[in-house]
């Protein structure tokens, strides 16, 4: 099984629709999680972090199920600048940081 | 501040050339990484430093090599360039390790190995 697994897609969407994205990793004792944005050919760029609490930032929304060993991102009233692909990070310690493969969402008009 | 520098933007090189990829950062960052990224793929760590004169292998560190003479530069060395070498390469900083803070990525280096 792999550290990190996300669907890598691609959610194809209209503007304006709800869409979610899953990521689920093995090692039970990871410690933090965060999702980032990569824009093709661009560096990733930190998106969220993610917590048991859950948290939102506008239309964005990330959770962590530690339980399930997954965590979540839900984009609400998607936007054409919400293209990109979107991965997810989970942290062991500070120098293990596992990245997923990314899952690409394409929002159309 | 500039952030995270990375040079060359790209690169092609024949099979058993060398190069240096250059990577520094002007935020004082401690920890600084280098990753790859092959197409459809996640990042990958190839070293990490945790600060000047410590560096560590990460995932994938065979035919690399690095130094961190000063606090600020972080470059990769490839001594024997393979095809398998292909990829785009991201260094990254953070300033305690990235288990509570963000990743400052620098903008990427393209790299061909033919």
């Amino acid at each position: 099984r792999k550290e990190v697994e996300q669907d890598p897609g691609p959610f194809n969407v209209p503007e304006g629709a709800t869409v979610a994205f899953n990521c689920t990793y093995s090692n039970s004792a990871s410690q933090s999680f965060f999702w980032y944005r990569q824009d093709c050919r661009k560096e990733p760029k930190l998106l969220m972090s993610v917590y048991s609490s859950g948290n939102e930032d506008g239309r964005f929304t990330a959770q962590l199920n530690r339980a399930s060993q997954y965590i979540s991102l839900l984009i609400r009233d998607s936007k054409l600048s919400d293209s990109a692909t979107y991965l997810c990070v989970v942290i062991f310690t500070a120098s293990k940081l596992t990245f997923g493969t990314g899952t690409r969402l394409q929002v159309t008009l | 501040n500039a952030g995270v520098t990375q040079t060359p933007k790209f690169r092609i090189l024949k099979i058993g050339q060398s190069m240096t990829l250059q990577c520094t950062q002007d935020m004082n960052h401690n920890y600084m990484y280098w990753y790859r990224q092959d197409p459809g793929m996640g990042l990958k760590l190839i070293y990490y430093s945790v600060g000047a004169g410590i560096t560590d292998k990460g995932e994938v560190p065979n035919g690399y090599n690095v130094s961190r003479s000063t606090t600020e530069d972080f470059p990769l060395r490839l001594e024997l360039a393979a095809p398998s070498q292909t990829s785009v390469y991201f260094c990254a900083s953070t300033q305690g390790g990235a288990k509570d803070e963000k990743l400052f990525f620098g903008s990427g280096t393209q790299l061909s190995v033919l």
